[in-house]
């Protein structure tokens, strides 16, 4: 089956620096690979995702790559601000089924 | 707005015990699944089921079972509770079986077992 990996495990940035999350993913199959944030005590909520067929995809302060070449995949936030503190988690498809692969989540902090 | 709600958000159990953790979605969605959440370990999927009497094993499903009787209702069931289930527990919805959508999760049950 598919085997996500993240990295880093914590992330720690100064409030208005970029922060960037990578993941690895295993199934050459995989076409679908969102990002989910979950905040303290809160349920995860989807923040981006994208599709094979597109290499990058942007929303405000948030951005997606995707290199399926080499089956890797990253978030990049620019200009973290204090509530972007969170746990992130990448996730990607299984083929066969419509259920998703997570990666073990990065718990990034923006410090004021 | 999706509602995706979960029975309770803290439970605490006895070893041995079963255990019932209810889901229920109001979009009308065909996928569900089950997930249990540990530090460091992610969220690893137990079970899902994509249509009513219709369940998959996920990565985890070892000591558990799964119901589906009516489309918005998925349920988990612990047959007998050990300690090495204390976990928080999510439940998820999604659209469609055949394409990949966004998943709407629950709040979460905090399980605790004694």
């Amino acid at each position: 089956g598919e085997n996500v990996e993240q990295h880093p495990s914590t992330l720690s940035v100064q409030e208005g620096d970029s922060a960037v999350i990578k993941c690895t993913y295993s199934d050459s199959a995989s076409n679908y690979f969102p990002w989910y944030k979950q905040e303290l005590g809160k349920r995860p909520q989807l923040i981006i995702d994208i599709r094979s067929n597109v290499g990058e995809k942007k929303d405000q302060r948030i951005a997606v790559t995707l290199n399926k070449t080499a089956k890797h995949f990253s978030l990049h936030i620019t200009e973290t601000q204090p509530e972007d503190s969170a746990v992130y988690f990448c996730a990607a498809t299984n083929s066969g089924y419509s259920t998703l692969t997570f990666g073990k989540g990065t718990m990034l902090l923006v410090s004021p | 707005d999706v509602k995706v709600t979960q029975s309770s958000r803290y439970l605490v159990k006895r070893t041995g015990e079963k255990v019932f953790l209810e889901c229920v979605q109001d979009m009308d969605h065909e996928n569900m699944f089950w997930y249990r959440q540990d530090p460091g370990l992610g969220l690893r999927l137990i079970y899902f089921s994509y249509d009513v009497k219709m369940k998959e094993k996920g990565d985890i499903p070892e000591g558990y079972s799964v119901s589906r009787e009516k489309k918005e209702r998925f349920s988990l069931i612990l047959e007998s509770a050990s300690t090495n289930q204390t976990s928080m527990y999510l439940c998820a919805s999604s659209l469609w079986r055949t394409a990949i959508y966004e998943q709407y999760f629950g709040p979460g049950t905090r399980l605790t077992v004694t």
